[in-house]
């Protein structure tokens, strides 16, 4: 069964400094996708990351990157020059298929970021 | 442009009292839809997921059902609530390999 866990219940980071918020995923099937999602106190989800079980680099969009270890089945969140606006829940989630013919996607139970100014 | 809408923003209903909560999309054409449900600082569950027209999968049995009458609508319902079933409830919706895309969420408080 596919798992996802996040280890880090809270993290604090001085500001403009980079931050890693780690990730580890358990899944049988071999095509899957990880995503990272920002939840700020108003309870939007702001989708930030995506990367792919075939994809041969790591993610990156803007200040985020997503370190992919797919042997040691990790996809850590990268944040760098962290601003007081990422204080946020991050979570992150696994999205199976096609292989297992559902599209199910399951997430952590995510990491408080405060980021100090 | 995709959207998705989800209401009621926010709902407090009694104990054993029915429930309906709608969702919508807006551009595009058979999505995969979702339910989930976040408890007070924890991780989503979910519940339920229908990737066509009346076609339900459950994830979590409880008191909840939920129905897919058109493409791009999905209902999350219940014909007696429980205390248990507070929670923030998000609506999300996707393709074959897209990110979720979710709905602001409706914050039921049964009392």
């Amino acid at each position: 069964a596919q798992k996802i866990t996040q280890t880090q219940p809270g993290m604090f980071v001085q500001e403009k400094e980079a931050v890693t918020l780690d990730c580890t995923y358990d899944t049988s099937d071999p095509s899957y996708g990880l995503f990272w999602y920002k939840q700020p106190s108003s309870g939007e989800m702001i989708f930030l990351i995506y990367q792919g079980s075939y994809d041969q680099q790591n993610a990156t969009e803007g200040r985020y990157s997503l370190n992919f270890q797919k042997a040691r089945k990790s996809a850590n969140l990268v944040i760098s020059a962290s601003q007081l606006g990422d204080s946020a829940m991050y979570f992150c989630a696994m999205r199976e298929g096609p292989t297992s013919g559902t599209y199910k996607y399951i997430f952590g139970t995510g990491t408080r970021l405060k980021v100090l100014a | 442009s995709q959207t998705i809408h989800q209401w009621p923003a926010t709902l407090v209903q009694p104990v054993g009292s029915p429930l309906s909560l709608e969702c919508t999309v807006e551009g595009t054409s058979n999505p995969n839809l979702y339910w989930y449900r976040q408890a007070a600082g924890r991780g989503l569950q979910l519940l339920f997921y229908s990737v066509g027209i009346g076609q339900i999968s459950s994830e979590v049995p409880q008191n909840l059902s939920a129905s897919r009458p058109q493409d791009r609508q999905f209902i999350l319902s219940s014909k007696k609530l429980l205390l248990s079933d507070s929670g923030f409830y998000l609506c999300a919706w996707s393709l074959m390999n897209s990110p979720l895309h979710f709905g602001n969420g409706t914050r039921l408080t049964v009392t």
